[in-house]
């Protein structure tokens, strides 16, 4: 079956700058994460979907980062005014449900690079 | 916050040695996990673990849960080539799921 895929790959865009960055997760899995991970460290959560509402969003670091899962598969996390200190990779992943079992997969990422 | 220690931060080995690494945190999680990543990848799940005192092994891996919820130990057995790469620990207690900064492994055949 086919895993956890994000697009694009690799993003490149200039400072102030809007981006978008999709997760399409496992089929029929019902909870969605979003890391952000810097060279050199381990994946930092983001935010965590269980169906189409955030459960948690603690991890998102301001007001210009913000995601959304509106049909319970898909999920767009988006960036405004993008700023330098935003270049990682942005990860995402799924597990079954958000209870108990807590596997969570992941995709390959998002490279992001802001200049 | 919640932090996780892994150490060491990058081992060199022989092909065919076995390795160890650990994590620790001063924090009680309810489950661990092992990830290895490799280079343009995202975290792959090696082992999860769900229960203090829990030994889990898959294939030459094997992890254990410490008896007080705090650490977790990974051991590989006669290392491969293709064993090379990042090794994460996560730790969970509810929501997020918090990660370490990994172990790098090389393998020198």
């Amino acid at each position: 079956g086919a895993g956890v895929s994000q697009t694009p790959s690799n993003k490149v865009t200039e400072k102030g700058k809007y981006v978008e960055l999709r997760c399409d997760p496992i089929s029929g899995h019902t909870a969605l994460y979003w890391y952000r991970q810097s060279l050199g460290q381990g994946p930092e959560f983001l935010i965590y979907f269980q169906g189409t509402g955030a459960a948690d969003d603690s991890g998102l670091p301001n007001d210009r980062f913000f995601a959304v899962r509106p049909e319970g598969s898909v999920s767009t996390l988006k960036i405004q005014r993008t700023e330098r200190g935003d270049s990682a990779v942005y990860l995402c992943a799924s597990s079954l449900s958000g209870g108990p079992s807590y596997e969570q997969y992941f995709g390959p990422g998002t490279r992001l690079t802001v200049t | 916050g919640q932090q996780l220690n892994q150490s060491p931060q990058s081992m060199f080995i022989q092909e065919g040695e076995d390795v160890s690494m650990n994590c620790t945190s001063s924090s009680i999680f309810n489950t661990w996990l092992w990830y290895k990543q490799d280079p343009g990848e995202g975290p792959v799940l090696l082992i999860a673990l769900y229960k203090a005192g829990e030994l889990t092994s898959n294939g030459r891996l094997t992890a254990q849960f410490g008896i007080t919820r705090k650490d977790s130990f990974l051991n590989i057995s006669a290392s491969i080539p293709s064993d090379v790469g990042i090794y994460f620990c996560a730790g969970l207690s509810g929501t997020p799921l918090v990660f370490g900064k990994g172990t790098r492994l090389s393998v020198i055949a």
